[in-house]
């Protein structure tokens, strides 16, 4: 079965760092594009950040660009996000996803939730 | 504000055929392919609708997608109160570089 699970969400103060990891079965990583969507509490999905099968690219969304990077780790089947520098606006839960091309993510994952506050 | 456009909400009684819709520009919906998903409270979305009118396997055949110039729909026919959810549209964004999605339209069965 193809699954995504996330880990490592929690509560942060502004401008403190948290990574988000992400464990793929039934997949490998590095054969799919992979990305994180994150949504803020009771507001719609933004697309945050991918990274290619071959790791080669790497893209962020404006709102995190400079602050937040994204990494595989092949032998742990796995993909993982940095944050720092994190600011009370990303509060969100965030999604891993297997992107099939363009914006068609599945299978997704059941999110972990970031809150940012002092 | 979101890139794409969608109706906040919209309605059905069981048995009824209801459809979202969902507005873009030339840059997204107009030149790529318009993907949907449903989302239950507290869970994660989950695609039922891909590549603007393909059925995942397991969606069940109620419910299709189309597009036509820089707009595109959902339609679910038969109406469930298990149905009852927020649906969102995406499309990759040509200017952004990246995929975009609608405000999402949070669906009622009466």
């Amino acid at each position: 079965e193809v699954q995504l699970v996330e880990s490592g969400g929690g509560l942060v103060k502004p401008g403190g760092s948290l990574r988000l990891s992400c464990a793929a079965s039934g997949f490998t990583v590095t054969t799919f594009s992979m990305n994180w969507v994150r949504q803020a509490p009771g507001k719609g999905l933004e697309w945050v950040s991918s990274i290619s099968g071959s790791s080669e690219n790497v893209y962020y969304a404006d709102s995190v660009k400079g602050r937040f990077t994204i990494s595989r780790d092949n032998t742990k089947n796995s993909v993982h996000l940095q944050m720092n520098s994190l600011r009370a606006e990303d509060t969100a839960v965030y999604f891993c996803a297997r992107n099939r091309g363009s914006s068609w993510f599945d299978p997704w994952g059941q999110g972990a939730l970031v809150t940012v506050s002092s | 504000q979101s890139v794409l456009t969608q109706p906040p909400s919209a309605s059905g009684t069981p048995g009824q055929r209801v459809t979202i819709f969902c507005s873009g520009s030339s840059s997204n919906v107009g030149s790529n392919t318009v993907n949907w998903y449903r989302q239950l409270p507290g869970t994660a979305p989950k695609l039922v609708i891909h590549s603007n009118n393909k059925r995942p396997s397991g969606v069940p055949d109620r419910f299709s997608g189309s597009k036509s110039g820089t707009s595109a729909s959902l339609a679910i026919s038969g109406l469930q109160s298990e149905d009852e959810a927020d649906y969102y549209c995406a499309a990759w964004d040509d200017n952004l570089n990246g995929p975009v999605f609608g405000g999402g339209t949070k669906l009622t069965v009466l």
